[in-house]
């Protein structure tokens, strides 16, 4: 089925080791985002890619980065996991115009920092 | 980008008609209204959207006043199955093409048999 694929599902570190996120859409959407949600709470946009070869910050960038490895693909690397950063993370991708056409959501990593 | 503000909850019983209100004051000419939903576990998944009067599709309604001001998400015959949480976004569509949306806390509907 199309649409947006995050591995892992489950991840549990200790604080200070490092992982990547990945996160691929076969729907060939230009536009890819990572955001995180922390329990009760809404959605917050961490990183994001306009079109492939571009990456900007978004609301909570810190301790995390980004890579926009082909315009299927987008990653996301926590160099030194805190367990500030426990928390599912959600990436999305979308047209251009998400305002018009929507965002599609993969099914989340649940990420547990100890 | 234009604030949202919606209930935190509601509660509804199967089989009735449930009403979820968005206020966005500041809202842009260029501004058009979307709607997500959220079940436990999953991603948001998109429902609906719409730019004003009124929209329907297989899954909600949407109603824009004139002033656009407000919208309101309505659910007819809820089911236990509707129970997510509820998301009003607000995205402006400029003339660049790419615009990233902001999820607030959205609203929690909570359907009782």
């Amino acid at each position: 089925n199309a649409g947006v694929t995050q591995t892992p599902k489950f991840q549990v570190l200790k604080t200070g080791q490092s992982m990547t996120l990945q996160c691929a859409q076969d729907m060939n959407h230009n536009s890819m985002y990572w955001y995180r949600q922390d329990p009760g709470m809404g959605l917050r946009l961490i990183y994001y890619s306009a079109s492939e070869g571009t990456t900007d910050k978004g609301e909570v960038p810190n301790g995390y980065n980004v890579s926009r490895l082909n315009k299927r693909e987008f990653s996301l690397r926590l160099e030194s996991a805190a367990p500030s950063q426990t928390s599912v993370y959600f990436c999305a991708s979308s047209e251009a115009l998400p305002a018009l056409y929507g965002y599609t959501f993969g099914s989340g990593t649940r990420l547990t920092v100890v | 980008l234009a604030k949202t503000t919606q209930p935190i909850s509601m509660d509804s019983y199967e089989g009735q008609e449930v009403n979820i209100t968005c206020s966005h004051n500041n809202i842009a000419t260029n501004d058009y209204i979307t709607w997500y939903q959220q079940f436990p576990s999953q991603g948001p998944r998109f429902i609906i959207q719409g730019y004003k009067t009124k929209v329907t599709n297989e899954v909600a309604s949407l109603f824009i006043p004139a002033d656009r001001k407000s919208s309101t998400l309505s659910l007819p015959r809820v089911s236990l199955s509707d129970t997510a949480v509820y998301y009003c976004l607000v995205g402006d569509l400029t003339n660049t093409g790419f615009q990233k949306l902001v999820f607030g806390t959205g609203t929690r509907l909570l359907v009782s048999p």
